[in-house]
This record gives C-alpha cells, structure tokens and sequence, in this order.
C-alpha cells in the first residue's frame, strides 16, 4: 500500500506571504497526485491535479509541481481565504486502486 | 452543472443497518467512478471504495472491504454506502466523490456535500 506523508502537520504563515506544503509518497506515483483544499464544515475542494495542473477557477496563486515521490503546493501570496487544511491524494497505484490521501496541512495565520 | 447530493444527517444505534445515498446530476451518472471517503470527527480523509456504474464494478480498499457495501442503482442516477451492523467507530462524516476522468486512474473532480453518520447507544 502507497503511505503519503505531509508536512509539516501545521503550517503557520503571515497573510501575504508565500506558504510550501510538501507531500510524499512511499513509491512512485508517477504524475497522479491530486491537492485538495477543505474548510471547517465544508466538503474537500479539487486545486490541482496531475500534481501541477490547477483545477477550474482555483486562482493562480495556487501551484503544484514534483513527480514521482515529492510532491509541492505552493500559495505565493496568502489570502484570509486560504487558511484551511490541504490534502494530497495519489490516484496511481492500481490494482487495486486505494486512492490514498495524506494526513493533512493545516495552514494557520501566524 | 455537475451535483452530487447527499441524503440527511442520520442517528443509529450500535448493530442498526443503515444506507446512505448520493444522488448525481449534471452528468452521464454510468460513465464515472464514484468513491466513498469517510472523515471521522477531527480526523483527516480516508478512501473506503469506488463504484462504476455503468456496471457496478466495485473495488474497496483493503480497510473497509468486509465492513461496508457499496452500489449503484442506475435507474435514479444514485450511489449507496450500507452497513449492516453499525458501530460506535462508525462515527463519522461520509463523502461521495466522483472522478474527475472518465477512467479509474483519476481525481476527484467532485465532492457531495457529506452525510453525517453518528451511532450512539
């Protein structure tokens, strides 16, 4: 089973400053990494797919890049509305498919 | 425009049955994955299961195959997550995800809004 790893757990950073969560996977996932935003009380949120490209009308301060085993979601410039959790998901390993998540960032105003 | 919904908040007691649905619209419902996430109180997201139902091919992950079924019924666009015996450890916020891709390799392009599932004596 692929393990992803996150870190760090708690990320605490200034509004309008540039936040860097990593994740990691125990193999290689090759491109098949997807990033998820989620808010107290609210369902996930899809950012970015295919570990860079974003997903539809997530702004552009949000980026993905790595392949393979390291993975990065970059916010360049926070906003209030950036503060949640982040989650990172592999859709590679099949069969059969397990669609493992991390275990999250939570991204705190410093 | 792409929907996943959700039946209600449900309350049960330990060894109830239960069956949660989601209900797709805004799509083809028989040509995408749907899978079940399960998010226990304070807890971060965990992959229960996929679903195709075009043909109802199933697929769960190792830690909850055995514990809950999932289905489909094509005829009303809806996806299911059944227990038949419910414990306390089933506490818990369920999501209906959907691929984003048409194939199994693929995120999750959509979430429903949750059911809240609470088992309590």
């Amino acid at each position: 089973e692929i393990v992803m790893t996150q870190s760090p757990a708690t990320l605490s950073v200034s509004p309008g400053e540039r936040a860097t969560l990593s994740c990691r996977a125990s193999q290689s996932v090759s491109s098949n990494l997807a990033w998820y935003q989620q808010k107290p009380g609210q369902a996930p949120r899809l950012l970015i797919y295919g570990a860079s490209t974003r997903a539809t009308g997530i702004p552009a301060r949000f980026s993905g890049s790595g392949s393979g085993t390291e993975f990065t979601l970059t916010i360049s410039s926070l906003q209030s509305e950036d503060f949640a959790v982040y989650y990172c998901q592999q859709y590679h390993h099949w069969p059969p498919p397990t669609y493992t998540f991390g275990q999250g960032t939570k991204l705190e105003i410093k | 425009e792409v929907q996943l919904v959700q039946s209600g908040a449900e309350v049960k007691k330990p060894g109830e049955s239960l069956k949660i649905s989601c209900k797709g619209s805004g799509y083809s419902f028989t040509n995408y994955w749907i899978g079940w996430v399960r998010q226990m109180p304070g807890k971060g997201l965990e992959w229960m299961g996929i679903i195709y139902p075009g043909d109802s091919d199933t697929r769960y992950s190792p830690s909850f195959q055995g514990q809950v079924t999932i289905s489909a019924d094509k005829s009303i666009s809806t996806a299911y997550l059944q227990w038949s015996s419910l414990k306390a450890s089933d506490s818990a916020i369920y999501y209906c995800a959907r691929l984003g891709d048409t194939g199994m390799v693929a995120h999750v392009g959509y979430w429903g809004q949750g059911t809240l599932v609470t088992v309590s004596s």
